[in-house]
Parts: C-alpha cells; sequence; structure tokens
C-alpha cells in the first residue's frame, strides 16, 4: 500500500519565478491538505483540497494556488516566489468518506530554495 | 499568536527512561489532538492522537494525556528507545463541519536519546 507521495523531492528557484509541487494521496484518501514548513518552525497549513475544490484555506496570500484532479491528486503552485517561500512543503492525506475526524498522513516533502 | 505551544526545544533521556514530551495550547475550540514524529529529511510521521472527550490514550510505548481544564496534553514514551531521538510535534484541530480539519502545530521538541 503506497503512502503519500510527493515529487520533486527539491527544487531551486529564482526569485519571481512559478513553481508547481505535486501529491498523490494514500491510498483511500480523497482529502489533500497542504503545509508549509519552514526551518525551526512546525507546519503551517496552506489550504485542503476535497472535491476538487478549495474546502480551508490558512493565512497564506494568492500566490499560493491548487488544485486537485479527479483521482485525488494534487497540485500546489506558488506564484512571484519570495527568497521568503524557501521551505520544506509537505502534503498530507486523509478521507472524509466515513465523516469522523482522521488522521492526516504525510508524505517526505518537497524541499524548495528559493534565490 | 501560537495558539499550540512547544516550551522545551530539546530533551535528552538515557535509554530505558521515560521521556516526557509537552504541549500546551490556547485555544478552547481544539477537541482532536495529535502526536507527530519527524526525522530528517522525512514527513512527520503519526503516532497517537487523542479525542477532547478522553483524558488518556494508550499505544504500546507511546501514552498521551489530556488535561483540559488546564490546556496541556503530554506525551510518555516507556521505555525510551535510540530511534526514538527524533522531533515530535504536537498538533490540534477544532471541529469542521465534522470534517477533517486544518492541524495547527506546535515548533517541536528534539528528544534525543542516549544509548
Amino acid at each position: 500500500d503506497a503512502g503519500v507521495t510527493q515529487s520533486p523531492t527539491h527544487l531551486i528557484k529564482t526569485r519571481g519565478q512559478q513553481v508547481t509541487l505535486r501529491c498523490s494521496p494514500k491510498s483511500g484518501h480523497d482529502t489533500v491538505s497542504w503545509y508549509q514548513q519552514a526551518l525551526g518552525q512546525g507546519p503551517q497549513f496552506i489550504f485542503q483540497y476535497y472535491e476538487e475544490e478549495e474546502r480551508q484555506r490558512g493565512n497564506f496570500p494568492d500566490r499560493f494556488s491548487g488544485h486537485q484532479f479527479p483521482n485525488y491528486s494534487s497540485e500546489l503552485n506558488v506564484n512571484a516566489l519570495l527568497l521568503g517561500d524557501s521551505a520544506l512543503y509537505l502534503c498530507a492525506s486523509s478521507t472524509r468518506a466515513t465523516r469522523r475526524r482522521e488522521t492526516q498522513y504525510f508524505g517526505p516533502g518537497t524541499r524548495l530554495l528559493v534565490l | 499568536d501560537q495558539q499550540v505551544k512547544q516550551n522545551s526545544p530539546s530533551l535528552s533521556v538515557q535509554e530505558g527512561r521515560i521521556s516526557i514530551l509537552n504541549c500546551d495550547y490556547t485555544n478552547s475550540m481544539f477537541d482532536y489532538f495529535l502526536w507527530y514524529k519527524k526525522y530528517p529529511a522525512e514527513g512527520p510521521t503519526f503516532l497517537i492522537s487523542i479525542s477532547s472527550i478522553k483524558d488518556k490514550n494508550e499505544d504500546g510505548r507511546f501514552t498521551v494525556f489530556l488535561n483540559k481544564s488546564a490546556k496541556h496534553l503530554s506525551l510518555h514514551i516507556v521505555p525510551s528507545q535510540p530511534g526514538d531521538s527524533a522531533v515530535y510535534f504536537c498538533a490540534a484541530s477544532a471541529r469542521y463541519g465534522g470534517a477533517t480539519n486544518k492541524l495547527i502545530f506546535g515548533t517541536g521538541t528534539l528528544l534525543a536519546v542516549q544509548p
């Protein structure tokens, strides 16, 4: 049973560029959440996708956008990159199918460095 | 405003002894709490969770205690093993339509278990 997968593992971009990160959820999961983890901090919630729609959003600017596909995989897009966007980007998957509170399972993350 | 706080950045324990990691929260709407373990270059791994209707949950060597009146929870690891050395994150969530909710994380505690 494959867990949550993310690609790429590492990425280097320059200021002003755009980046797309990808996530495939754990088998049987239909909800994807994205988090940003800066150095020395805990993960911070960016947004959550379910049924191909953004359902919840954290305190991040509109430069951060996402998408969920019919197969439940998801993309995180960041436009006009800033140096402060350098971080580990984590994808977490869960399921709403049982309409209970479910644990979120994390992928290995994508390390983004903005120069 | 840090809603979830882990005031000890690091903790060192001898192998075989008990490790106690602490977490405080401020938002009284939080009703579900989780602990994650994170090794370098990996995503957070789910350890154990507790609902606010309970005050204790046990899974093998790991026990989480919740004191709602003090808005405090703790993770006990007994006995501690060198492989437990990692960063431990406390996370909390509030009910949102009965579905999977965004997690609010603390800043983590680095546990070092000495052989």
